[in-house]
């Protein structure tokens, strides 16, 4: 496919569950971005991957939150023991290098029950 | 700390009227400003960045470092034109980017 793709599209889950959402970022795309969006709100920054290493993890809210991109192009965010709170829209976004032009996935909605 | 505020959560304007989506920021140093838009059941986009200094179908924004704004403009709004719009900030040379909490804007015909 020509865009990032994010799987799965929507995914419900239990309190205290472990969770995987997965990114496919245009092929050749060094940099790849995660984010998260609540309702009524921007998207709010979690990880930034250049390569394989995690070059900024800073948005990360707590330990439960981890990401991993291990051959420098898929990406796998992973969250455990989800909480209600963690409910919101998962954007990943990628670009060619740093600070150029980034584009988004359509997101993976997690709804934790 | 950065912060990018968009004061406005709704703006409705007439089909050809102007339009002015405000965004402010706060940032210690000389960050990058962009505005992202996302229409309908689609995915989010780059609109323009401020340092391409483009006009991106018929869009404009001035950065404006002594009142720290970044205001998106247009002369003749569309219907086309309604969707939400995202003011983000990243710092020079940092991967990361702070967005605003969007316009929603409605062109009405």
């Amino acid at each position: 496919g020509a865009g990032v793709s994010q799987t799965p599209s929507n995914k419900v889950t239990e309190k205290g569950k472990y969770v995987e959402l997965r990114c496919d970022p245009i092929s050749g795309h060094t940099a790849l971005y995660w984010y998260r969006q609540s309702l009524g709100q921007g998207p709010e920054f979690l990880i930034y991957f250049q390569g394989t290493g995690a070059a900024d993890d800073s948005g990360l809210p707590n330990d439960r939150f981890f990401a991993v991109r291990p051959e420098g192009s898929v990406s796998t965010l992973k969250i455990q023991r989800t909480e209600r709170g963690d409910s919101a829209v998962y954007l990943c976004a990628s670009s060619a290098y740093m600070n150029t032009e980034a584009f988004f996935g359509q997101g993976t909605r997690l709804t934790v029950v | 700390a950065q912060r990018v505020t968009q004061p406005e959560k709704l703006l409705s304007v007439f089909k050809g009227a102007p339009v002015e989506l405000k965004c402010n920021y706060s940032y210690s140093g000389s960050p990058e400003l962009f505005w992202y838009v996302q229409y309908s059941r689609q995915r989010l986009q780059l609109l323009l960045r401020h340092i391409s200094r483009e006009s991106i179908k018929g869009f404009t924004a001035d950065l404006n470092k002594g009142e720290t704004s970044f205001h998106l403009k247009k002369p003749f709004a569309q219907e086309e034109d309604s969707a939400m719009y995202y003011c983000a900030l990243a710092p020079t040379n940092a991967g990361k980017s702070t967005f605003g909490d969007g316009t929603t804007l409605t062109v009405k015909p």
